[in-house]
This record gives C-alpha cells, sequence and structure tokens, in this order.
C-alpha cells in the first residue's frame, strides 16, 4: 500500500497570501496524484488530478506540481472561501487506492 | 448536472450487514465507474472499492472480502453491502462517480453517516 503523507497538518494564514501545500509518497505514483478540498460538513471536491490538471470550474489559483514522489499544491493568493481541508490521493497503485492525511488551511 | 445521493440505516449493529444505496441523476450509470469512499475519524479517507456496469470491480483488500458493490442500471442506483460490521466501521460514507474510469473522484454524493452499535 502506497502511503501519502502531507505537510503541514495546519497552514495558518491570511486572505491575500500564498499558500504551499506539501504531499509526499512511500513509493513513486509518477504523476498519478489528485488533489481534494473538503469543507466542514460537505463531501471532497476535485481541484487537480494528474499532478496538474485542473478539475471542471476549478479557479486558476490553484495549481499542481510535482512528480514521482513529491508533490505540491499551490494557491497563489487565499481566498475567504479557500480555508479548508485539503486531500491528496494516489492511483499509481489501484489495490488499493490511498489518501493522505490531510492539510488544514485555517485563518490567521 | 450529475447527482449523487447516498441513503442507508444511519445505525446498524455490530456483527451485522450494512447496506447502502447511491441514486445517480444527470447522467447515464451505465457509461462510467463509481466508487464507495467513507470517512472516519481514525482512518481518515479510505477508498472501499468501484464498479462498472460490466461487473468490473475493484475492491479495497484491507476488507477482506467483506464489501460488494452492485449496479441497477434501471433504476439508476449503485448499491454497497458491507458484512460483519465493527465499531471501526462507523464513517460517512460516501458514493463518487470514478471520473472516466481513471481513478480520480468527481462529483460525491453529500455522504451518509453510519453508526455501529453493539
Amino acid at each position: 500500500e502506497i502511503v501519502l503523507t502531507q505537510s503541514p497538518a495546519t497552514l495558518s494564514l491570511s486572505p491575500g497570501e500564498r499558500a504551499t501545500l506539501s504531499c509526499r509518497a512511500s513509493q513513486s505514483v509518477n504523476s498519478y496524484l489528485a488533489w481534494y478540498q473538503q469543507k466542514p460538513g460537505q463531501a471532497p471536491r476535485l481541484l487537480v488530478y494528474d499532478a496538474s490538471k485542473r478539475a471542471t470550474g476549478i479557479p486558476a489559483r490553484f495549481s499542481g506540481s510535482g512528480s514521482g514522489t513529491d508533490f505540491t499544491l499551490t494557491i497563489s493568493s487565499l481566498e475567504p472561501e479557500d480555508f479548508a481541508v485539503y486531500y491528496c490521493q494516489q492511483r499509481s497503485n489501484w489495490l488499493p487506492l490511498t489518501f493522505g492525511g490531510g492539510t488544514k488551511v485555517e485563518i490567521k | 448536472q450529475i447527482q449523487l445521493q447516498e441513503s442507508g440505516p444511519g445505525l446498524v449493529k455490530a456483527s451485522e450487514t450494512l447496506s447502502l444505496t447511491c441514486t445517480v441523476s444527470g447522467v447515464s450509470i451505465s457509461s462510467y465507474y463509481w466508487g464507495w469512499i467513507r470517512q472516519s475519524a481514525g482512518k481518515g479517507l479510505e477508498w472501499l472499492g468501484r464498479i462498472y456496469a460490466s461487473g468490473n470491480n475493484d475492491y479495497n483488500p484491507s476488507l477482506n472480502g467483506r464489501v460488494t458493490l452492485s449496479l441497477d442500471t434501471s433504476k439508476k442506483l449503485c448499491s454497497l453491502q458491507l458484512t460483519s460490521v465493527t465499531a471501526a466501521d462507523t464513517a460517512v460514507y460516501y458514493c463518487a462517480r470514478d471520473m472516466s474510469g481513471s481513478g480520480w473522484f468527481d462529483p460525491w454524493g453529500q455522504g451518509t453517516p453510519v453508526i455501529v452499535s453493539s
């Protein structure tokens, strides 16, 4: 099973600041990594897939990068609605698909 | 617009079988893979499995054969059965479309909470 480790656990930032979230895989997942956003009481929402492709309707301030074992989700300028929990997920090894433990982006 | 709605009993007794359904609207259920993911405080997000109308399916090995997914294309339902439940199966259960069988999930249903009682 591929383990995904996200850091930091919590990121305290102000609106307008840049957010940089990290996801590290226990073995190479090539570019088979996605990022999701989850707000309280809601289901996760796909933001980025295949490491760097934005999902339909996702603003350009969200960007993903990386390959192999190290990946980054960058939010260029935080909007009030971006404060949420973010998860990474890999699909390189199907059985099983796995998710990271999440990074909470909170208002400083 | 694709919409998914999970439904289920909410409370299940330990050792019994959990049965959940996901009603799909806005898209042909036969054209996509459909997945189930659960979220608990203890284990975070956990992929349970996925199914395609052809009968192809994949399951998380950690569930040791306790999970079965099925599709009813006429009723546009995707169903999950989880046998021999324990307190560790307490979670919010989500169904989601697996984009083109890619392993990426979009969109998700709102989720249904399940508590396993002793």
